[in-house]
């Protein structure tokens, strides 16, 4: 079955520390892999996309995420962190072609200490 | 220009009811989406509609319905309300109905079951 996990329910990083978020999927083709933010009362927020080509992406706010094939991962990360990236964030994994139909991870919960 | 517009914000009801949510989606985009999200499954989506048909539609029950407008307004309504009802519902929006189109998410609304 399709599915995305995320690992780490919640996280607490210190403000300028670095940060990475774990995503890994099960899907039996070519995935489009996401990465949303949510702050609180507030929809989700897209900061990257992978489709195809280089692995690497590089997203709003500072933000990258990579794709490792062989690890089925779309880790996303960023070198350091601010106050303001307190929020909780989602991956999710879609179909390509028409008949989108995103599957999401539960989330991980980002604390920023200062 | 505006982002998608949800209303109305917060909404209580009781079990039996039934409710109706709004979305209006970014100007020029055609293709609306509706997800329901709890604190214990995450996400999920419930369908899409585009161009006024539904195109994609998420294992939830009949009472859970939707439709589209001549001009990409879209409602959601929910017959026989239930406890298990409660959550955010929110909108997502975007150009067109592939999985490579970016979507654009409102704040949601609130419902809340009595």
């Amino acid at each position: 079955a399709q599915s995305v996990t995320q690992p780490d329910i919640h996280i607490t990083v210190s403000e300028g520390a670095s940060l990475e978020l774990r995503c890994n999927y099960s899907y039996g083709a070519t995935p489009y892999l996401f990465w949303y933010v949510q702050s609180p009362g507030q929809g989700l927020q897209l900061l990257l996309k992978y489709f195809s080509g280089d692995t690497l992406v590089q997203g709003i706010k500072g933000f990258e995420a990579e794709f490792k094939r062989s690890q089925s991962s779309f880790n996303l990360r960023k070198p350091s962190v601010h106050w303001s990236d307190a929020a909780e964030y989602f991956c999710a994994v879609s179909n390509a072609g028409n008949n989108r139909k995103l599957i999401w991870g539960l989330g991980t919960s980002l604390a920023v200490n200062p | 220009k505006a982002g998608v517009t949800q209303t109305p914000r917060y909404l209580i009801k009781t079990r039996g009811q039934q409710v109706t949510l709004s979305c209006s989606p970014i100007s020029g985009h055609r293709s609306v989406s509706w997800y329901q999200q709890t604190p214990g499954q995450g996400l999920q989506f419930l369908f899409e509609y585009f161009s006024e048909t539904q195109r994609n539609k998420g294992n939830f029950p009949g009472r859970f319905s939707g439709r589209q407008f001549s001009n990409s307004r879209s409602e959601m309504n929910v017959s026989t309300l239930e406890l298990g009802d409660s959550a955010l519902y929110l909108c997502a929006s975007s150009l067109g109905q592939g999985s490579n189109q970016p979507q654009h998410f409102g704040d949601g609304t609130r419902l809340s079951i009595l």
